[in-house]
């Protein structure tokens, strides 16, 4: 059972257009989401995170919405560079104890066009 | 502030054999964890580690393992290797009571 779900394997957008990677989740215990960005031969890498209280969070390019009762979350960069191409990784985690368990969707691989 | 250390970087192993991973987290981060990446299934879970006390267990079978010192320092063993046992394993350390979790680059670990 796939509590974290990235549909969509891969994407593919012009270099200054808008990006947009989509997650959905089922667990409605999740109170905290986070977005990492991976390139080959390297570890995921931290990228901009959000908390249920929260519908959206702002970092430069990027933008994490919220959407609780959808139980869904989105990645917006904008605008994309070509630097942005790797696979990014949604991850969702419920408040027990400060157990810093993951869950992690299967990933989506961006690739920006110049 | 070095990053989390994984070593070694690439094991190739036969089928039986066993394997002991090691991590390095960064240092002040007391929590440990270690996930498995293979194609198409993203990262999955393993254990979690704070204060060489295991936190959390992901589903995967005993032949997995796992401990941490009292330097917080993380070692991670398969014994009995599988043919599916072929991944990157990824370590990561964090602040207890953050999610946020920091990576080290992965032993790429090859079972023949």
């Amino acid at each position: 059972d796939q509590q974290v779900k990235q549909n969509s394997p891969s994407l593919s957008v012009q270099e200054g257009r808008i990006s947009i990677l989509n997650c959905d989740y089922t667990n409605s215990m999740f109170d905290y989401f986070l977005w990492y960005k991976k390139y080959p031969a390297e570890g995921p890498t931290f990228l901009i995170s959000i908390s249920s209280i929260k519908d959206k969070n702002e970092d430069g390019r990027f933008t994490v919405f919220l959407n609780k009762s959808a139980k869904h979350l989105s990645l917006h960069i904008v605008p994309s560079q070509p630097g942005d191409s790797a696979v990014y990784f949604c991850a969702a985690s419920e408040s027990q104890g400060g157990s810093e368990k993951l869950v992690f969707g299967k990933g989506t691989k961006l690739t920006v066009n110049p | 502030k070095a990053g989390v250390t994984q070593t070694p970087r690439y094991l190739i192993k036969t089928r039986g054999q066993q394997v002991t991973l090691s991590c390095s987290p960064i240092s002040g981060h007391r929590s440990v964890s270690w996930y498995q990446q293979t194609p198409g299934q993203g990262l999955q879970f393993l254990f979690e580690y704070f204060s060489e006390t295991q936190r959390n267990k992901g589903n995967f079978p005993g032949r997995f393992s796992g401990r941490q010192f009292s330097n917080s320092r993380s070692e991670m063993n398969v014994s009995t290797l599988e043919l599916g046992d072929s991944a990157l394993y990824l370590c990561a350390s964090s602040l207890l009571g953050t999610e946020k979790l920091f990576f080290g680059s992965g032993t790429q670990l090859s079972v023949l």
